[in-house]
Order: C-alpha cells, then sequence, then structure tokens
C-alpha cells in the first residue's frame, strides 16, 4: 500500500476563514484525488488532481471554493476556502498507485470542524 | 449513471458470528468492485477488491466474489471478532477514470 500522509490530521477553524490541507505520497504517482466524507455520509469526489494540469473538478465542486495545487508527483494541497460549518467534514486524499484504477488508497484524512 | 446501494445498518452481531453485508450495483460494462474499511478515529482502508467476474477477494478472514449475473459484491465473513468493529463502504471503480462511487456504508458493531 501506499504512505500517505495528510496535514493537519485534525482542525477547528473559524467561519469565514481558509484551510489548506496538504497532501504527501510516498512515491510519484499521475494521479492524486480528493474526497469529502460530511458526517454520518459516505465519501464524495470533489476532484481529480494531474500534476502540470488544471484539478477536473465534480459537478457541485468549484475552484473558487475549493482551489487545488499539484506542483509535483509526490505532493497536493486542498483549500477550503471561505469556511462555513456546513463544510465541517473528513477531507481524504487518495492516489491511485499503479494507475490502473484498481490500486487506490486513502490518506488517515484531515477532519476540519468549522464554528 | 453508475452507482452503490449497501444494506443500512448498523449491523449488531455477537462475538463469533457470521457476518454478511449486501452491496449491490448499477454499472455498464466491467467496473472493479471494493470493500473499504474505517475504524473508529481512522482514514479509509483498503479491505479487498475484485476486478472481474466471478473474481474473489479475500483479506483478513473477510471475502467477496463479483457476481454480474446479480450485480452484487456482498462481504461476508464466518466468525467476526470485536475488533471488526468499523464501517464498511463498498465502492465501485472504473479504471479509466480511477475515480471511486461509494455506497453509504454499513457499520458494524461486534459485541463480546
Amino acid at each position: 500500500s501506499a504512505v500517505i500522509s495528510q496535514k493537519p490530521s485534525r482542525d477547528i477553524c473559524q467561519r469565514g476563514t481558509s484551510l489548506t490541507i496538504q497532501c504527501q505520497v510516498d512515491s510519484q504517482v499521475t494521479m492524486m484525488f480528493w474526497y469529502r466524507q460530511q458526517p454520518g455520509q459516505s465519501l464524495t469526489l470533489i476532484a481529480t488532481a494531474n500534476q502540470g494540469s488544471e484539478a477536473t473538478y465534480e459537478s457541485g465542486f468549484v475552484i473558487d471554493k475549493f482551489p487545488i495545487s499539484r506542483p509535483n508527483l509526490t505532493f497536493s494541497t486542498l483549500t477550503v476556502s471561505n469556511m462555513s460549518p456546513e463544510d465541517s467534514s473528513i477531507y481524504l486524499c487518495s492516489v491511485d498507485r499503479q494507475g490502473s484504477g484498481n490500486t487506490i488508497y486513502f490518506g488517515e484524512g484531515s477532519w476540519l470542524t468549522v464554528v | 449513471g453508475d452507482s452503490v446501494t449497501q444494506m443500512e445498518g448498523p449491523v449488531t452481531l455477537s462475538e463469533e458470528a457470521f457476518l454478511t453485508i449486501n452491496c449491490t450495483y448499477t454499472a455498464t460494462g466491467y467496473p472493479s468492485l471494493f470493500w473499504y474499511v474505517q475504524y473508529p478515529g481512522e482514514g479509509l482502508q483498503l479491505l479487498l477488491k475484485a476486478t472481474k467476474a466471478d473474481d474473489k477477494g479475500s483479506n483478513k478472514g473477510f471475502e467477496a466474489t463479483y457476481r454480474k449475473e446479480t450485480t452484487s459484491f456482498h462481504l461476508e465473513k464466518g466468525s467476526v471478532q470485536v475488533s471488526d468493529s468499523a464501517v464498511y463502504f463498498c465502492a465501485l471503480g472504473r479504471g479509466a477514470t480511477n475515480k471511486l462511487i461509494f455506497g453509504t456504508g454499513t457499520l458494524l458493531a461486534v459485541q463480546p
């Protein structure tokens, strides 16, 4: 399995502020993904981040709210902008280790609470 | 579009009981199927997977068989332990896009 480190692991944020979550992978991967898991809910894909190109966002998610960077093949960031209590969620970074769609691993998540 | 339906929880079992968590999917073609587990306070871990029809994924005593005729991927374990208490997610993946579509998750609580 891939070693995926996320920072911060937990945070309590004030509404209206922004927070950047970092994801570091132990090896180079082409595709990285960001998911959201709202309390008691399943996971929803926010966007796909490929190195050297703009992130591709899923329906219902926009770049202004969730800007993503992918400066190299082992690192990505997700920013949650202008947070509201509805943004309280676990944000998970995910990678496809072999690029085949069959080896997708997740970080431990960043648990954000917006007050 | 593609979708995954899981049995609703919570599922409460006594230790050493037999476990089945139902998962069915809707998709065209031949997706890959996964079970992920989320232990309390932790992120998602890949439990097992199957990439084609009739494949059986297995890990840590858990098994699931990819049944195309019934579009199902039910998770089973012959004898659960308290340490298996977690939320289990069934997911469908498309190799071309690498995106996963998750079911709603099933909470399993195993009592001693």
